[in-house]
Formats: C-alpha cells, sequence, structure tokens
C-alpha cells in the first residue's frame, strides 16, 4: 500500500490566493483527518470525516478554510483567501473505522508558505 | 479539555543508553494512546497504539506503558542508537472516538 498520499508537498503563494491541499488516504480506511502544525501550536485536527461525512469540524479557524470529501479515496482542503498566519505544515490522516480503536496513519505533509 | 504535555521537550543521551520519555494527560477518559515519531521535515510514523484497557505494547526496543489513573504514560527506548534522534509525540484519543489530542513531543538526540 502506499500509504497516505499527499499534495503538493509544498506551496508557495502569495496573500489572497485561493491554496488547495489534497489527500488520499489509504485504500479500506474509513475516517479521514486534516491536521494543521505549526512551531507556536504544535498539531492541531482542523476537522475529521468518518464514511466521507464531516463529524467534528471545530479546529477549523474560519470560515476562509473548508474541507470536502466526495468520495472515499478523495479529500481537499482548501483556503480562500489565504493569509500568511496560514504558513504550516498541513497533515492528512486516514484510519480503519470510526470508533477510535485503531492507529491513524499520516501522510508526508503538505509545507504551505503564504507570503 | 484534554491537555497533553511531554517532559522533558529536549533530551540528549549518548549512544547506548536506555531512556525514558514522559507523556501526561489531564482527562484520564481516553480510548488510547498513541505514540509517534517525527523525523525533521517530515511527516509522523506511528510506533505504538495502546488501548485503553492495556497496560503496555512493545515492539523491539520500544516499550510503551499506560497509567490511565494518574494520567501518565512512557516510552522507554532501550540501547539508544543514532538512528533514534527524532522528535517523539504522544497523543490521546477521547472516548468520542475521534480527534488526536498531541502533546508538544520531546526531542530527543542520540550522539555516537
Amino acid at each position: 500500500d502506499a500509504g497516505v498520499i499527499q499534495s503538493p508537498r509544498h506551496e508557495v503563494t502569495e496573500m489572497g490566493q485561493e491554496v488547495t491541499l489534497r489527500c488520499k488516504p489509504i485504500s479500506g480506511h474509513n475516517s479521514l483527518f486534516w491536521y494543521r502544525q505549526t512551531m507556536m501550536r504544535g498539531l492541531e485536527l482542523l476537522i475529521y470525516f468518518n464514511n466521507n461525512v464531516p463529524i467534528d469540524d471545530s479546529g477549523m479557524p474560519e470560515d476562509r478554510f473548508s474541507a470536502k470529501m466526495p468520495n472515499a479515496s478523495f479529500s481537499t482542503l482548501k483556503i480562500q483567501p489565504s493569509e500568511p498566519r496560514d504558513s504550516a505544515v498541513y497533515f492528512c490522516a486516514s484510519r480503519i473505522g470510526a470508533s477510535g480503536s485503531s492507529e491513524q496513519y499520516f501522510g508526508p505533509g503538505t509545507r504551505l508558505t503564504v507570503t | 479539555k484534554q491537555e497533553v504535555t511531554q517532559i522533558p521537550a529536549a533530551l540528549s543521551v549518548p549512544e547506548g543508553e536506555n531512556l525514558v520519555l514522559n507523556c501526561s494527560f489531564t482527562d484520564s477518559a481516553i480510548y488510547n494512546l498513541q505514540w509517534f515519531r517525527q523525523d525533521p521535515g517530515k511527516g509522523l510514523t506511528s510506533l505504538l497504539l495502546i488501548q485503553s484497557s492495556q497496560r503496555e505494547q512493545t515492539s523491539g526496543r520500544l516499550n510503551a506503558s499506560l497509567d490511565k489513573s494518574s494520567g501518565r504514560s512512557t516510552l522507554y527506548i532501550a540501547a539508544s542508537q543514532p538512528g533514534d534522534s527524532a522528535t517523539y509525540l504522544c497523543a490521546t484519543v477521547g472516548n468520542q472516538g475521534g480527534k488526536l489530542i498531541f502533546g508538544q513531543g520531546t526531542e530527543l538526540s542520540v550522539k555516537p
């Protein structure tokens, strides 16, 4: 299995531009998570899906952030408009099941820089 | 609200030493606890997962323990090697079965 796949790996954009991050979870996994990592705040959950349905989006910082999971093998995290404080590493993770008893597997991350 | 703390923030040891990394959490109503390793500029690699009903898990030179009542977990690394140098993160999953709550990590450096 290829593991969790994220694209792009690096993104540099100017303030005000739209940014779309993509994630392909491990095949057969039915929970998907988006996390953000910064030096100041560490790793924080933004949103997670069970069976393509958003369950908890309380970590989404503002309305500028939105996430979708149109099918079991693809999810996007969109920031519109982007701001310099959005600069961070964004991780996608997936897990078998919805109960929380199994491990989460992380992708390599997307390093976003907003200038 | 769950808070996860890891002490120390950084640790430097000579090669071959056994070491213990600490993780504490404020809410003992957890579903499980997971230890991760993160190399610089890389993603997270899952090391061990301990279910709330378990006391410990072992994988090779790694042993993780869990004491829910005291809100503590430890990661024991035996015979440390320079290749063990990385940041180690612990994270809890609450009884709602969803998100991981992470500590800030312990940055480990093993000197040859």
